[in-house]
């Protein structure tokens, strides 16, 4: 079964704006990580939180971490049409080698 | 450095069939995991091998089994095939349990399409 749950399922943007993207789990964690994926290809990893953090920034991306809501955002700002894709994230459970995926956020930038 | 590098990347089989599929992981890294994605859904975990032997395994039958080779690459079996497993299979590499962060690296993926 899923862990992760994103929200919203699909967001549409204008290029520029931001894109904000959540993410709730249901157990302890390692960490938790972003990946990113286009066109049913192989997933890209952006960026990954360790459970003791609370933020951490790369580049054009921001994600938050709140384990006592177990719950994560990722922000990215001024979006570009490249950014078109989807948009995964992956928990690692504690005492699991192993990572869950939520079902993902499909992201589309208007140009 | 080349990432993780599959073969083959597109396979198309007949259902009672068995597959193979092969991945090499990222230089350095010693563990691999298998993913299934099916389309319009997360990627679910198969197994994960470290030291050539499994170590974790996700919800899927006996079907799916697998191995690893001393130089660390790994294969994927599927036996019986069924409609049910065509999908995008994803091979992830990693540091394993030396690494506290466990950054996973992911190939291209194999497509198969059952028919």
């Amino acid at each position: 079964s899923q862990q992760g749950e994103e929200d919203p399922q699909a967001l549409s943007i204008q290029e520029g704006e931001n894109a904000t993207m959540n993410c709730s789990y249901k157990t302890s964690i390692n960490n938790l990580q972003w990946y990113r994926q286009n066109s049913g290809r192989g997933l890209v990893h952006l960026i990954l939180i360790r459970s003791n953090e609370r933020e951490k920034h790369s580049g054009r991306l921001r994600v938050t971490l709140d384990t006592s809501k177990k719950s994560s955002s990722l922000l990215i700002t001024a979006s570009r049409a490249a950014d078109t894709a989807s948009y995964f994230c992956a928990t690692e459970i504690q005492g699991a080698q192993k990572l869950v995926f939520g079902q993902g956020t499909r992201l589309t930038i208007n140009p | 450095d080349a990432g993780v590098t599959q073969s083959p990347t597109h396979l198309i089989k007949t259902r009672g069939q068995q597959v193979t599929l092969r991945c090499s992981p990222k230089s350095g890294h010693d563990t691999v995991s298998w993913y299934q994605q099916a389309l319009g859904q997360g990627p679910q975990f198969i197994f994960q091998y470290y030291e050539e032997e499994e170590r974790q395994r996700g919800n899927f039958p006996d079907r799916f089994s697998g191995h690893q080779f001393p130089n660390y690459s790994s294969e994927l079996n599927v036996n019986a095939l069924l409609l049910g497993d065509s999908a995008l299979y994803l091979c992830a590499s990693s540091l394993g349990i030396r690494d506290y962060s466990n950054e996973q690296f992911f190939g291209p993926g194999t497509r198969l399409t059952v028919l």
